[in-house]
């Protein structure tokens, strides 16, 4: 079966950079979320998205934005990197009509240089 | 605190065994409970969910919520090697499920 597609799976950027993650749910779910995770932590809540509207909005910082597309895939855009923004970078996709059971893409890791 | 409270661990078993892992949430109002399991550096991958109180079994897996003490569990049976990873508790607050908050997860080692 189809998972969450991320890419790219790693990502070396320098201190105020920008970078770009891209997340591909899976068929026919309707919502898409973000998450960070550092070191040794859990996964903590950025952003959602359903049906290309933002639906709710964690610890995103405002440096960071993000939006669905019309094929429902979506883009996390980061600017101004800073050290700390090195973690694990995961999208998750979801079926509203199904509960809206989360499950992860393997990930985008990130390292700020 | 945390809203989602689970013992860090290490937890050690030996292969065979029961594994027993804990979590706590503090909104009273929660309405659906997942453990995922995740390996280092991978994705957290669905386990088990539960909506209701009581228990739930998946082959090898059984989660048990009760509400009223506002606690989940998950019980590994016949516990493998491959079952050492760590695991996350989440807790979903609203109804539609798109509100997610993790436990910071219970680290599992099942020893040959």
């Amino acid at each position: 079966a189809a998972g969450v597609i991320q890419s790219p799976r790693h990502l070396i950027k320098e201190k105020r950079e920008t970078a770009t993650l891209k997340c591909y749910p899976i068929p026919r779910h309707d919502t898409v979320y973000w998450y960070q995770q550092g070191p040794g932590q859990d996964p903590q809540f950025l952003i959602s998205f359903y049906e290309k509207m933002q639906s709710d909005k964690g610890s995103i910082p405002d440096r960071f934005s993000a939006q669905q597309f019309s094929d429902y895939h979506s883009e996390l855009n980061m600017s101004s990197l800073e050290l700390g923004d090195s973690a694990l970078y995961f999208c998750a996709s979801s079926r509203r009509a199904a509960k809206n059971i989360q499950y992860f893409g393997a990930g985008t890791r990130l390292s700020v240089l | 605190q945390k809203e989602v409270e689970q013992n860090s661990g290490p937890l050690s078993v030996p292969e065979g065994a029961i594994a027993s892992l804990n979590c706590t949430y503090s909104d009273r109002g929660s309405q659906s409970f997942f453990w995922y399991r995740q390996y280092s550096g991978k994705s957290p991958e669905l386990i088990m969910f539960i909506y209701s109180n009581g228990d739930k079994e998946d082959g090898r897996f059984t989660a048990q919520l009760n509400k009223a003490s506002q606690y989940v569990s998950l019980l590994i049976r016949d516990s493998q090697p491959s079952d050492s990873a760590t695991y996350l508790c989440a807790v979903n607050r609203r109804r539609n499920n798109n509100d997610m908050r993790f436990g910071a997860g219970t680290r599992l080692t099942v020893k040959p």
